[in-house]
């Protein structure tokens, strides 16, 4: 079936310290991946994606990795803060047929010490 | 710009009553996909309106349906409430030829 999932449920880590976050996916013709924050009580905010045809991507504190060799995907924010604490999901497209859905996995819930 | 805006933001209802939910989408996106979130989990796709059908659908029963206006605004009816319908429920927007999806803060949805 279909699946986007998490190698870690939970990170703790230490202010300024850099942070990593993996996914796999399972669907190999993917061509889209996203990387979305949702903090306690809102929604999905938006922090990086990245294509098929790219294997990184570069924003601002964030990278994005994408090995499609075996899948995986994954994020890295550098210099970690305490704003950065949330729960953060990576979200494939799903181009099967007529949907253009997001496939999410469970989430990895960043916990950030001072 | 306007980003995505849904009303209400939480809403209590019991078993068996019906419940409508709204999105606006964002200033220039002409699709809305609505997803369901449980507590603790990711959201889950629940369909898509494209030029007011719906364009893709999820693993939800009929009595969840939905509508897309002239203005691309959207509203997720769901009836016969159970309580595994609480949920928190996402509207996303986003335009074709593009790939950026949007969500708004969502409705918190407790069933009683």
């Amino acid at each position: 079936g279909e699946s986007v999932g998490l190698h870690l449920p939970t990170l703790s880590v230490q202010e300024g310290d850099n942070s990593i976050i993996n996914c796999a996916y399972s669907n190999s013709a993917s061509d889209y991946f996203i990387w979305y924050k949702q903090e306690s009580g809102k929604g999905p905010q938006f922090i990086i994606d990245i294509r098929s045809n790219m294997d990184k991507r570069q924003g601002q504190r964030v990278t994005v990795l994408l090995n499609k060799t075996v899948k995986h995907l994954s994020l890295q924010i550098a210099a970690t803060q305490p704003g950065d604490s949330a729960v953060y999901f990576c979200a494939e497209k799903d181009n099967a047929g007529n949907n253009r859905k997001l496939i999410w996995g469970l989430g990895t819930s960043l916990a950030v010490n001072p | 710009e306007t980003g995505v805006t849904q009303s209400p933001t939480h809403l209590i209802k019991t078993r068996g009553q019906q419940v409508t939910l709204r999105c606006s989408s964002q200033s220039g996106h002409n699709t809305v996909s609505w997803y369901q979130q449980a507590l603790g989990q990711g959201p889950q796709f629940i369909f898509q309106y494209y030029r007011e059908e719906e364009n893709g659908r999820g693993n939800f029963p009929p009595r969840f349906s939905g509508l897309q206006f002239p203005n691309y605004s959207s509203e997720l009816n769901v009836n016969a409430l159970e309580l595994d319908d609480s949920a928190l429920y996402l509207c996303a927007s986003s335009s074709t030829g593009l790939y950026g999806y949007t969500f708004g803060s969502g409705t918190r949805l407790t069933v009683v």
